[in-house]
This record gives C-alpha cells, structure tokens and sequence, in this order.
C-alpha cells in the first residue's frame, strides 16, 4: 500500500530533550516536506527537500533540522526542544516538484513540558 | 510571500443544503490543490486545478480554477454528513514550487 508513515504518533517530552520524528515514504516520490498545524495559524511548512542530499527551509525552520540521506527517509531534529514547539506535524511526499498534489502521513502530536 | 485566503472560516448546514468555499489570493499560483481533513488524521488531497478557468467535478464536489489563476472555489450540492471537516486550499508558486495553505474552512453537516 502506498503510504507516508511517521513515527512516532504521540509524544510528549521536556524542554531542552533532543528528539527525532521519522518520516518514510514507500512511492519512490522525490518531494519531502515537513509541516507543523496550529489553532488560527493552519498549516506552516518547516522544512522541505526536493531529493536526496537537497533541504531548504520553509516559513518556520527556527528551532529544526532535517537531513535526506535517503530517497524514502526524511526525518524531522528537534535538538532542544521547548514550549512554543508543542503542535501537530505533518509529513508529506509528491512527485517531481508538487504540482499534482502531496500525500499526508497521519500526524505526529508533540507536547513540550 | 503569498498568502491564501479561506472563506468563510466555517460553515455549518443542514444536509441537503448547498455551500461554496473560497480561496483568494493576490499572487498567481502554477497550480492550486484542494484537501479534506478529518480529525487527528493528515490531509487528504481531492483535486490539483492547474489551467485558468479550469473546472474539475468529482461526484457532488465542484471545484473551480480563476482565469487568472489566483483564487479558486469549491461547490458542494446536497450536502451530507460525511462532507464534514476541514476543507484546505493549498496553492503551488515560486522558483522552488513552495506549497502555500490556506487555514482552513470547518464545514459541519448536520442530519
């Protein structure tokens, strides 16, 4: 089944506690981007890569890394974590450049104590 | 930086009822996508409108591209209660084909 899969689904931690959210796509998609969603603020692109070894930031990378190592693989660095960064993320893959529209893994919800 | 806006922010009906939803923008868009989304899941796309004045059907979804490709709506006829969620605008632009969301219009369809 064709799928963007994250992981993991919950996770609550505390400020400063590096973590890493995986992200991998099974459709062979060059298209990798990362996004957080907000009450009021809808949703914000972090981090995007157009193919492996190629990132550039989106609206919000403050406080975030990424790396594509690999084609399926993007996965999300927060190395210090903290408050303001307690949201729903989103991965998502496409073909080419996006035109035709981007597949949604189901969310990670991460909380910052 | 381009901006999409969603109106209206939401919309409750009763089933049966029609309703349109509105993306505006000042900036012109190579393509512009429509996505559905459920709670606690991920965006689930329903079109990609790509020419200037397009228009694309899917069952009782009616979606429109502006001839100047900068704003777009979706129709819905006889709403039904498996219509409800959150309906996202999302337009394609710029040398790195940044995809740009708009907030979101919350539509609840009522029995």
């Amino acid at each position: 089944e064709a799928q963007v899969t994250q992981n993991p689904r919950y996770l609550i931690t505390v400020t400063g506690k590096k973590l890493t959210v995986t992200c991998s796509q099974n459709m062979n998609h060059e298209y990798m981007s990362w996004y957080r969603q907000d009450p009021g603020l809808g949703l914000r692109q972090i981090y995007y890569s157009m193919n492996v070894e190629v990132t550039d930031k989106g609206d919000v990378p403050e406080g975030y890394k990424v790396s594509r190592k690999e084609k399926r693989n993007f996965p999300l660095i927060l190395e210090s974590p903290s408050p303001n960064q307690t949201s729903l993320y989103f991965c998502a893959s496409t073909p080419g450049q996006g035109m035709r529209g981007q597949f949604f893994g189901p969310g990670t919800r991460l909380t910052v104590l | 930086t381009q901006l999409l806006e969603q109106s209206p922010q939401f919309l409750s009906i009763q089933e049966g009822e029609n309703l349109t939803v509105y993306c505006n923008s000042s900036s012109v868009f190579s393509s512009l996508q429509w996505y559905r989304q459920e709670p606690g899941e991920g965006p689930v796309l329903l079109v990609t409108v790509v020419t200037g004045g397009e228009v694309k059907k899917l069952k009782r979804l009616t979606f429109q591209f502006g001839d100047a490709r900068k704003d777009s709506s979706l129709h819905i006829t006889a709403a039904q209660p498996g219509d409800t969620g959150l309906y996202l605008c999302a337009g394609v632009g710029g040398s790195n084909y940044k995809l740009t969301f708009g907030k979101g219009t919350l539509l609840t369809v009522n029995p």
